[in-house]
């Protein structure tokens, strides 16, 4: 089984509507992120985690919002989707040893599609 | 704002060759990062080099990182139509977060 889960894979959705992507993972580490990914444009990261009681804003989290269930799931919402938040979103782990910025692990990745 | 840019953009060699693709990145780093990704999936982690690091060897992969020019280059050598995939680097700001360039696309035609 595969370490970072995402559901969906695939999103077709309408402009207005709530939409909930959510990652699982099953490395036990404590620092998990979500990112988006564009043509020609590489990851940008929209919030990170680095436990349960911390949540972050990266550089991009208008229009999302995070939730950390627990250590192992961290989900990635869009209140009021809009077309431009058509993009492939990717979740990723790491561990929190070491005293620099460690591997990230990443998931599969949603293709959302908002009409 | 982005840390890292890949040059080039894209890359098409033959079976067989090296392939080198460079980034370059703006601020002190403590480590940069190169990651993989096939079309449309995540991107896997293929090796770290640390500020303090001037070369590092993996397998066929060979990076090098120039801190006084705030660059560094990946070397793939003796391609195979596998490694046809887009490669990223990725910096750290600071122990802060990954801050991930806008990759370069290989294509390794037999």
């Amino acid at each position: 089984d595969a370490d970072v889960t995402q559901t969906p894979r695939n999103r077709i959705t309408k402009t207005g509507k709530r939409i909930m992507l959510e990652c699982s993972q099953t490395k036990g580490h404590d620092r998990m992120y979500w990112y988006r990914q564009d043509p020609g444009l590489g990851l940008r990261l929209i919030y990170y985690s680095f436990d349960v009681k911390d949540i972050n804003k990266g550089e991009i989290s208008d229009g999302y919002s995070v939730s950390r269930q627990a250590q192992a799931k961290f989900s990635l919402s869009l209140e009021s989707a809009i077309p431009n938040q058509t993009a492939l979103y990717f979740c990723a782990t790491s561990d929190a040893s070491g005293a620099f910025y460690n591997e990230q692990f990443f998931g599969p990745g949603t293709r959302l599609t908002v009409l | 704002s982005q840390q890292g840019e890949e040059d080039p953009q894209a890359l098409s060699i033959q079976e067989g060759e090296n392939a080198t693709m460079n980034c370059s990145y703006k601020t002190s780093i403590n480590n940069l990062q190169w990651y993989r990704q096939n079309s449309g999936r995540g991107l896997v982690h293929l090796i770290l080099i640390r500020s303090n690091e001037r070369e590092k060897h993996s397998g066929r992969l060979r990076v090098t990182l120039d801190t006084s020019k705030k660059s560094s280059s990946l070397l793939i050598t003796a391609s195979r139509a596998a490694d046809t995939a887009s490669y990223f680097c990725a910096t750290d700001e600071y122990g802060n977060k990954l801050v991930f360039g806008a990759g370069t696309i290989l294509r390794v035609k037999s």
